[in-house]
């Protein structure tokens, strides 16, 4: 079976400083890997994705992720976090043998101190 | 271009009561999906539907029930509503041309209340 998990549900920097935030996942066959991120009273909008090209992921606000298939992790990072990177993320894994259905970690609510 | 949107965008119910919920996809993806976001929790996959036919359930009751039209928008329908509905409902839609590595894009959002 196919899941993720995230292994903190609740990660505060101070801005000016590195972000990490963990996942872990479990698959039968070569994943498809994503991060979103989820602001308060918002919809969910996609940071990255690995699809078994470039292990290293660049995404969007300086985010990135590498794929470590040894570790089963998936961990997102940031050089620098900022004020507006505050919101909930979550590690999602796609199913390779059903069209997409998407599978959610539990999140990480990443706060940032001024 | 516009995304993915949702209506309504808040509802309350009664327990017993069925409710609606409806998305429009971004134009030229055919793929929707439904998932439930519990307070505190990941989505949860509900129903995924392709050219209007069901390409996969989730682990929900009989009482949530989909379909999708001719011009690619969707419907969930909720019946028998439970206090334990109550959630962000969130619709995505995607090209699904390359099955699982197709970027999902989602909606708002419908946040159901049932009391």
């Amino acid at each position: 079976a196919q899941s993720v998990t995230q292994l903190d549900s609740h990660v505060s920097v101070s801005e000016g400083t590195p972000v990490l935030l963990r996942c872990n996942y479990s698959s039968s066959y070569s994943p498809s890997l994503f991060w979103y991120v989820q602001h308060p009273n918002k919809g969910l909008q996609l940071l990255l994705k690995y699809t078994s090209a470039a292990t290293l992921v660049k995404g969007i606000n300086g985010f990135e992720a590498e794929f470590k298939k040894s570790e089963t992790s998936f961990h997102l990072t940031k050089p620098s976090a900022h004020m507006s990177d505050a919101a909930e993320y979550f590690c999602v894994v796609s199913l390779y043998n059903q069209g997409g259905k998407l599978i959610f970690g539990q999140g990480t609510e990443l706060s940032v101190k001024p | 271009d516009a995304g993915v949107t949702q209506s309504p965008t808040h509802l309350i119910k009664t327990r017993g009561q069925q409710v609606t919920l409806r998305c429009s996809p971004i134009s030229g993806h055919k793929s929707v999906s439904w998932y439930q976001q519990v307070l505190g929790q990941g989505p949860q996959f509900i129903f995924q539907y392709y050219e209007k036919e069901e390409r996969g359930r989730g682990n929900f009751p009989d009482r949530f029930s989909a379909r999708q039209f001719p011009n690619y928008s969707s419907e969930l329908n909720v019946n028998a509503l439970l206090l334990g509905d109550s959630a962000l409902y969130l619709c995505a839609s995607s090209l699904l041309t390359s099955g699982s590595r197709d970027e999902q894009f989602f909606g708002p959002g419908t946040r159901l209340t049932v009391l």
